[in-house]
């Protein structure tokens, strides 16, 4: 079975763009999870779906969005890019909402120039 | 607001040590614990996952143990081995509110030949 995997790996945007991430779950699995990890820290929570409805927000602007599709694939948008947005940006899956394991993917490493 | 703080934030022994690794947590009202392996660049891997109810868990040379009154974990490491170089990343899950999961900034390990 794939694992969650998470397109592009790479991104390089101009501040002020606009960007799309996506991620695709374990099979099965029906809870998305998005992170943020920032060089030499933890990532930090940004949004969690589950049944493609937002169960938790993390404290991050309205520039980012997330939805979930009927697939559970999950998709990551941050508007007007700022240089501080640079950063590893990781999707986590799970089976349900209160299974408590979580499995990540590889990540999208975003720079903004 | 739940804080994870993991020491040391760097640790260098010479391969074939056994090494702890702590992780301390500010609320003790928890769902579980999770163990995490980060290599540089790369996304996590899920090392050991341990229940609210659970003292310990164990996974090959691997084991970690819970003290959830105290808030604290340890990972304990046997026989090092170069391999094992990576950043040690411990993350609880609080009760209440959204399932997300809140990271300590990691403990990076080199384990010299």
């Amino acid at each position: 079975d794939a694992g969650v995997t998470q397109s592009p790996t790479h991104l390089i945007k101009t501040r002020g763009q606009h960007v799309t991430l996506r991620c695709s779950p374990i099979s099965g699995h029906k809870s998305v999870s998005w992170y943020q990890q920032v060089l030499g820290q933890g990532p930090q929570f940004i949004f969690q779906y589950y049944e493609k409805e937002e169960r938790g927000r993390g404290n991050f602007p309205d520039r980012f969005s997330a939805r979930q599709f009927p697939n559970y694939s999950s998709e990551l948008n941050v508007n007007a890019l700022l240089l501080g947005d640079s950063a590893l940006y990781l999707c986590a899956s799970s089976l349900a909402q209160r299974q408590q394991s979580y499995t990540f993917g590889s990540g999208t490493r975003l720079t903004v120039v | 607001k739940q804080e994870v703080t993991q020491i040391p934030a760097a640790l260098s022994v010479p391969e074939g040590e056994n090494l702890v690794l702590n992780c301390s947590f500010t609320d003790s009202a928890i769902y579980n614990l999770q163990w995490f392996r980060q290599d540089p660049g790369k996304g996590l891997t899920s090392l050991l996952l341990i229940q609210s109810s659970q003292r310990e868990q164990t996974s090959g040379r691997l084991n970690a143990s819970l003290d959830k009154s105290s808030g604290r974990s340890t990972l304990y490491i046997a026989a090092s081995q170069p391999g094992d170089s990576a950043t040690y990343l411990c993350a609880v899950i609080p009760q209440g509110g959204s399932e997300k999961l809140v990271f300590g900034k990691g403990t990076k390990l080199t384990v010299n030949p």
